[in-house]
């Protein structure tokens, strides 16, 4: 079963880019990585999904390698608002194949 | 309308009572999801239901029945719950695709503390 690890907290500061790692070695052919934000007590929000290589929208960019067992969230210049936790997703429900949050990663972002 | 509801709100609930929890979306979509979150912990998917049909079940136990009545509403049953499914319940929804992940739009949540 894949385990989908990211580090625990980031710091940063306003105006930096901020890289947030997800680790997932036992990723499937037709499993799909999706980024989620979730502030305190409300749902997660999507930010963005990507199958292979790069994806980039108006407020992130993904990366992710040729072998898939890893993707990168790049957030190009947080705001103190960009603090909350954020998720990787993998997984494809279509396919009916399991999906699994990963551990998720505190990012605080300071003045 | 891109909003996922969900109540209620809050649910405090005996060991011997039965409840039902509420999630309402009118977006279209045909998937809809069951997930419970712990304090400081990731969502955990416990049920899928796919055109109304249910297509998968995280190996619930029968204390959380889910119900699709109709492609907008889906219910979660509960009954005889521990102290430890005290939580976040989370529904959210999506268009089903094979083949292709797809964004799952999520509710508020209802936190439910089993007394």
């Amino acid at each position: 079963l894949a385990k989908t690890t990211q580090p625990i907290s980031m710091d940063s500061y306003e105006g930096q880019e901020v890289n947030i790692t997800c680790s997932h070695n036992n990723i499937a052919t037709n499993d799909y990585i999706t980024w989620y934000q979730q502030f305190p007590s409300q749902g997660p929000r999507f930010i963005i999904q990507g199958y292979k290589t790069k994806v980039t929208n108006e407020v992130a960019s993904l990366f992710i390698p040729a072998d898939r067992k890893s993707s990168t969230l790049s957030l190009p210049r947080v705001s103190l608002s960009d603090t909350a936790v954020y998720y990787c997703l993998v997984g494809d429900p279509g396919g009916g194949n399991k999906l699994t949050f990963g551990t998720g990663t505190q990012l605080k972002v300071e003045l | 309308d891109t909003e996922v509801t969900q109540t209620p709100k809050h649910l405090v609930m005996g060991m011997t009572n039965k409840k039902s929890l509420k999630c309402e979306q009118h977006m279209g979509h045909r998937a809809m999801y069951w997930y419970k979150q712990k304090a400081k912990k990731p969502p955990e998917l416990m049920f899928v239901y796919s055109y109304e049909k249910l297509s998968i079940n995280e190996s619930v136990p029968s204390r959380f029945s889910p119900e699709c009545p109709n492609s907008s509403l889906l219910n979660l049953h509960l009954h005889a719950l521990q102290p430890e499914d005290s939580a976040l319940y989370l529904c959210a929804s999506s268009h089903p695709s094979s083949g292709r992940g797809d964004e799952q739009y999520f509710g508020p949540g209802t936190r439910l503390t089993v007394t």
